[in-house]
C-alpha cells in the first residue's frame, strides 16, 4: 500500500532562508508526483508536476526533485518570502492499474517571518 | 474564469439532514473526482467519474451518493449528516482517469454539522 510522508511537518525561517521541503514515498511506481500549497481556508493550488521519467521541474523560486528510485521528493524554495506561508502537500498518483488517485501527503507547514 | 468551481463555500446545517455539494469545470477534462480533508488536514480521495462514468468509490458510506449529469459537472448528495462529516470537501478534475497530466482543485466546500 502507497503512503506519503512529508518531513518536517511544520517549519518557521526567517525571511530570505533557503529552505528544503521533504516527501517520501513508500512505492516507487509512480506515474508522476505533484506538489500543491494550500492557504488557510482556501483550495490547493498548483505548483510543479514532475513525471515519472523526470529528475526535476522549476517554476520561479520553486524546484521539486524527484529520485524515484529512492522514493523522495524535495522541494526546494529560494529566498522566501512571507507570503510563502501556507501548507505544502506532496501528492503522487500511484502507477498500474486502468484508474488513478492521488495519494497525498502529511503536509508541511510553512511559516516564514519577516 | 474560475477552472473548478464549488458551490457552496460554506455549509453550516443539523444533524439528520440531506444536504446537497455541487461541482463544474470548465478545462474540458474527462475526469472529475471528489476529496475529503478531514480535521488533521489529511486528504483522501472519495470518488471519480470518467465521462459520467463511476470509476472510483473509496469505502464510503452509502449516505454519499455523487452524481454526474455531464462530464463537467459533479455533486455530492449527503443524507443523514452525521457530526462525524464535518470536514472541507474538495472538487478536482484532471484531463483523463489516468492523472497523467496532474490535477486542478476547487476552493473546496467547508461543511459544519451541528
Amino acid at each position: 500500500k502507497q503512503e506519503v510522508t512529508q518531513i518536517p511537518a511544520a517549519l518557521s525561517v526567517p525571511e530570505g532562508e533557503n529552505l528544503v521541503l521533504n516527501c517520501s514515498f513508500t512505492d516507487s511506481a509512480i506515474y508522476n508526483l505533484q506538489w500543491f500549497r494550500q492557504d488557510p481556508g482556501k483550495g490547493l493550488t498548483s505548483l510543479l508536476l514532475i513525471q515519472s521519467s523526470q529528475r526535476e521541474q522549476t517554476s520561479g523560486r520553486l524546484n521539486a526533485s524527484l529520485d524515484k528510485s529512492s522514493g523522495r521528493s524535495t522541494l526546494y524554495i529560494a529566498a522566501s518570502q512571507p507570503g510563502d506561508s501556507a501548507t505544502y502537500l506532496c501528492a503522487i498518483t500511484p502507477g498500474g492499474g486502468a484508474t488513478n488517485k492521488l495519494i497525498f501527503g502529511t503536509g508541511t507547514l510553512l511559516a516564514v517571518q519577516p | 474564469d474560475t477552472a473548478v468551481s464549488q458551490t457552496p463555500k460554506y455549509l453550516v446545517t443539523q444533524m439528520g439532514n440531506d444536504k446537497s455539494i455541487k461541482c463544474e469545470q470548465n478545462l474540458g477534462h474527462d475526469t472529475m473526482y471528489w476529496y475529503k480533508q478531514d480535521s488533521k488536514k489529511f486528504l483522501k480521495i472519495m470518488f471519480s467519474y470518467n465521462n459520467k462514468e463511476l470509476i472510483i468509490n473509496e469505502t464510503v458510506p452509502n449516505r454519499f451518493s455523487p452524481k454526474s449529469p455531464d462530464k463537467a459537472h459533479l455533486n455530492l448528495h449527503i443524507n443523514s449528516l452525521e457530526l462525524g462529516d464535518s470536514a472541507v470537501y474538495f472538487c478536482a478534475s484532471s484531463p483523463n482517469h489516468r492523472g497523467h497530466y496532474g490535477y486542478t482543485f476547487g476552493s473546496g466546500t467547508r461543511l459544519t454539522v451541528v
